[in-house]
């Protein structure tokens, strides 16, 4: 059954620094894979997905992922953070009719 | 075009009570999916729905159901509420492809639900 880990509930970083968000999968198939965000009180947004296509995927609001299937990872990044960005972040991969979400990682922006 | 919308946006009921909730398909969308995020974790499958029927169901008791609707919106029903029921009950519409890998599901915001 596929699944998904994500490396880190929390995550904190600087106004400006690097932003990486980890997710590991499990897939017995050549997956689909996502990469929601959720800010307080609200539903998910999709950031990014991974169809199969090119491996490198650019998302909304600066961020982008790179599907390396040889690591099993789909790690988000976003080259300068900003204090827009602090919300609730999770992985997630096709299985099915469903998908199956990883426990998210908690991006806190300081300033 | 209309976004998902779900009703109502919070509520509280208690032990054992039954409730309903609510949800709109965005526009031109025939899949509808349910999922429940409990506090401090990932959304879980609950149950989807295509042409009104009952398309595929995670782990969860017969006690959870549902239904779709001919204009696609669609409703959760939870009997007998546990403690363990109090969650964010998210749906989300998708436009059917044909094919059976799920593509990009769109949100609503949420129905919290919590048991008392």
């Amino acid at each position: 059954a596929q699944s998904v880990t994500q490396l880190g509930s929390h995550v904190s970083v600087s106004e400006g620094a690097l932003v990486l968000l980890r997710c590991n999968y499990s897939s017995s198939v050549p997956p689909y894979l996502f990469w929601y965000v959720q800010y307080p009180n609200q539903g998910l947004q999709l950031l990014l997905k991974y169809t199969s296509a090119a491996t490198l995927v650019k998302g909304i609001n600066g961020f982008e992922a790179e599907f390396k299937k040889s690591e099993t990872s789909f790690h988000l990044t976003k080259p300068s953070a900003h204090m827009s960005d602090a919300a609730e972040y999770f992985c997630a991969v096709s299985s099915g009719n469903k998908l199956v979400f990883g426990a998210g990682t908690i991006l806190r922006v300081k300033s | 075009e209309t976004g998902v919308t779900q009703s109502p946006t919070h509520l509280i009921k208690t032990r054992g009570q039954q409730v309903t909730l609510r949800c709109s398909s965005q526009s031109g969308h025939n899949t509808v999916s349910w999922y429940q995020q409990a506090l401090g974790q990932g959304p879980q499958f609950i149950f989807q729905y295509y042409r009104e029927e009952e398309n595929g169901r995670g782990n969860f008791p017969p006690r959870f159901s549902g239904l779709q609707f001919p204009n696609y919106s669609s409703e959760l029903n939870v009997n007998a509420l546990e403690l363990d029921d109090s969650a964010l009950y998210l749906c989300a519409s998708s436009p059917n492809t044909g094919t059976s890998d799920v593509g990009e599901l769109f949100f609503g915001e949420g129905s919290r639900l919590t048991v008392l």
